[in-house]
């Protein structure tokens, strides 16, 4: 089970819009619509900002969206704010467990 | 309000055998998945294996099969990540994390254990 593809890292000033790929295979992100994204910030444990290809949990900026086509799948931070400068990860269900992408350092320039 | 609390960190040396615990508050243990994730320093996150008390249904990713045991105890809320002989490359932080049985967002994460394991 191979972890699913992610930019290394993204930039953006504050205000703009930036997206984030990941992509995987017929076996867990184009497989399933259940793609959800966790946003890293240092020393803390990860949360969920988005589930199921594009729903956002309560409490979680409507500044962040999620897609998916095909084998991809985007997380896409728009308004880009200070605090958005972390690291982001993609997860998807493969059927039987879940793997996680190899993580994208979001940068507020 | 839901909480999940890991145990405290620790320092072993190779060799060792080690057991670390999630334990969880606020919800009904039984109907909630446990999963186990590593993040190795300064590396990415990665499923270790998922637990479901309900019928302890255990999970384990391929890379993690043989490596680690994931076990439970419904009485206490519990959930364990246990190693027979630590290497110094299982030095890591791990967390557990729960998602209801049906869902695939998991919302509840514990603080982490940090496991350094060195001679």
């Amino acid at each position: 089970q191979s972890a699913l593809t992610q930019p290394a890292s993204v930039s953006g000033s504050p205000g703009q819009s930036i997206t984030i790929s990941c992509t995987g295979t017929s076996s867990d992100v184009g497989g399933y619509n259940y793609v959800s994204w966790y946003q890293q910030h240092p020393d803390k444990a990860p949360k969920v900002i988005i589930y199921d290809v594009n729903n956002r949990p309560s409490g979680v900026s409507n500044r962040f969206s999620g897609s998916k086509s095909g084998n991809t799948a985007s997380l896409t931070i728009s308004g880009l704010q200070a605090e958005d400068e972390a690291d982001y990860y993609c997860n998807s269900f493969t059927g039987h467990i879940y793997v996680f992408g190899t993580g994208t350092k979001v940068t507020v320039v | 309000e839901v909480q999940v609390v890991q145990s405290g960190a620790e320092v072993k040396n190779p060799g060792e055998s080690l057991k670390i615990s999630c334990q969880s508050f606020g919800y009904s243990f039984t109907n909630y998945w446990i999963g186990w994730v590593r993040q190795m320093p300064g590396k990415g996150l990665e499923w270790m294996g998922l637990f479901y008390p309900g019928n302890s249904d255990t999970r384990y990713s391929p890379s993690f099969q043989g490596q680690v045991t994931i076990s439970a105890d419904k009485s206490i809320s519990t959930a364990y990540l246990q190693w027979s002989s630590l290497k110094a490359s299982d030095t890591a932080m791990y967390y557990c994390a729960t998602t209801r049985d049906g869902n695939t967002r998991w919302d509840y994460w514990g603080q982490g254990t940090l496991v350094t394991v060195s001679s």
